[in-house]
């Protein structure tokens, strides 16, 4: 069974550092990552998918890459603000595609 | 992108009754949903998944005679709870996947379900 970690469970960082967050998986049969973000009580938004042939995704301030044969996947936020502060989710599609494994989930807050 | 809407969005029950929470697909039409609950400070625990027209399959674990699935067309799926209790409070969310034109899932907003 696909278990999906992150690291870290929580990161505090000033306003306006980079940051990077990791997600590792033991399967490596996958057919695309995503990235999602979480705001307290809501539900999730999508933020960047990887399909299993990508190695890296852009979107504005966030890249998230790709390493199959490693079973990791980061997210990369630049100059971090305080909207930037959730819970964020990597979840893990099975190569069936019936399956979505999530992450532990990294909690970040951007401290003005 | 795909819409998935969830209704309600937060519910409080009593003890020993029963909630059924929807799950639509907006503008696409879902063969497969899944149904997650995630409590606080914890990642999404996939329930089941829930295919149009056929029986749920339920991860280990979870009682399928506690929580009833229906997916009775391509736009709407349904999660009952019965008998529900505190234990079971809890913010559950569906999603549906969409397979063309890219195999993916959109999720709902979730509900948040409190039970006295």
């Amino acid at each position: 069974k696909q278990e999906v970690t992150q690291i870290p469970a929580a990161l505090s960082v000033p306003e306006g550092e980079n940051l990077v967050l990791n997600c590792s998986f033991t399967d490596s049969a996958i057919y695309n990552l995503q990235w999602f973000r979480q705001d307290p009580g809501k539900g999730l938004t999508s933020l960047l998918l990887i399909q299993s042939s990508q190695r890296e995704q852009t979107s504005g301030r966030l890249n998230a890459s790709l390493d199959k044969s490693s079973g990791r996947s980061t997210l990369y936020i630049a100059a971090s603000q305080p909207g930037d502060s959730a819970t964020y989710l990597c979840a893990i599609t099975s190569n069936t595609g019936n399956q979505f494994y999530f992450g532990t989930g990294t909690s970040l807050t951007v401290i003005p | 992108g795909a819409v998935v809407s969830q209704h309600p969005s937060r519910v409080i029950c009593k003890s020993g009754t029963s909630v059924k929470i929807e799950c639509r697909s907006l503008d696409f039409q879902a063969t497969t949903m899944f149904w997650y609950r995630q409590f606080p400070k914890q990642s999404l625990m996939l329930m089941a998944t829930s295919n149009e027209g056929s029986k749920a399959t339920y991860e280990q674990g979870v009682e399928k005679d506690k929580f009833l699935i229906n997916h009775a067309s391509l736009t709407l799926s349904t999660l009952t709870v019965t008998s529900a209790h505190p234990e079971d409070s809890s913010f559950y969310i569906c999603s549906a996947r969409e397979a063309l034109p890219r195999d993916t899932q959109y999720f709902g907003p979730g509900t948040r379900l409190t039970v006295l």
